[in-house]
């Protein structure tokens, strides 16, 4: 099977700009989340979609969102962008259940965002 | 969330075991202990899970105390591809949560 896919890999963007980022997850794979790692505060969860429904959402602001679409493919948007914003964003799939935390976490590279 | 605490670094010598220790005190009954692990430049990957009994399988084994406050991750023979970031996460089985990665311990093996 193919793993997590994310596109793009990497992204230059400047401040105020919006960007949207891309993942494919494993193919019967339902649920998606998203994280963000940084140098400073590590990796760090920002929501999880589940049937294309957000299930979980971790503490960032509005300018972050994201979706999930009937394939499970999932996209996350951030708009007005700052220079705290650069990031690795990795995003993850997994098979789920609708309930329990045994489920095993498939990462995918990560798209590497530098804002200017 | 329950927490866990990690050495920050730890140093192996290629081809011996490592013992990578995670300390969870506050651990409920529901909760299972999972390990993942970040190579350079890749995303984290799952290791391994518990709950109560000692798990293997073909990348590490687990050893959980008899308390549950404790745990450690047992790699046999440490290789150069496990230097990483290995991390120790508590998970609630009773509700979908996501993954809280605290610092994890960096281990370095040394040829």
């Amino acid at each position: 099977k193919a793993g997590v896919t994310q596109t793009p890999r990497y992204l230059i963007k400047t401040r105020g700009q919006q960007v949207t980022l891309s993942c494919s997850p494993i193919s019967g794979h339902r649920s998606v989340s998203w994280y963000q790692q940084t140098p400073g505060q590590g990796l760090q969860f920002l929501f999880e979609y589940f049937s294309e429904t957000q299930r979980n959402k971790g503490n960032f602001p509005g300018r972050f969102s994201g979706r999930q679409f009937s394939n499970s493919r999932s996209e996350m948007n951030v708009s007005t962008l700052e220079l705290g914003d650069s990031a690795l964003y990795l995003c993850a799939s997994s098979l789920v259940s609708s309930s329990g935390s045994t489920d095993t976490q498939y990462f995918g590279p990560g798209t590497r965002l530098t804002v200017l | 969330d329950a927490k866990t605490t990690q050495p920050n670094s730890m140093e192996s010598n290629e081809e011996e075991p490592v013992h990578l220790p995670c300390n969870h005190s506050t651990i409920s009954g529901t909760d299972y202990i999972h390990w993942y692990r970040q190579l350079p430049s890749q995303g984290p990957e799952y290791v391994i899970h518990g709950l109560t009994s000692n798990v293997n399988n073909r990348m590490a084994s687990l050893a959980i105390a008899e308390d549950r406050k404790s745990s450690t991750l047992i790699l046999h023979r440490a290789t150069l591809r496990d230097a990483a970031v290995y991390y120790c996460i508590l998970r609630d089985s009773n509700y979908p949560t996501p993954l809280v990665f605290g610092k994890g311990t960096r281990l370095s093996v040394i040829a």
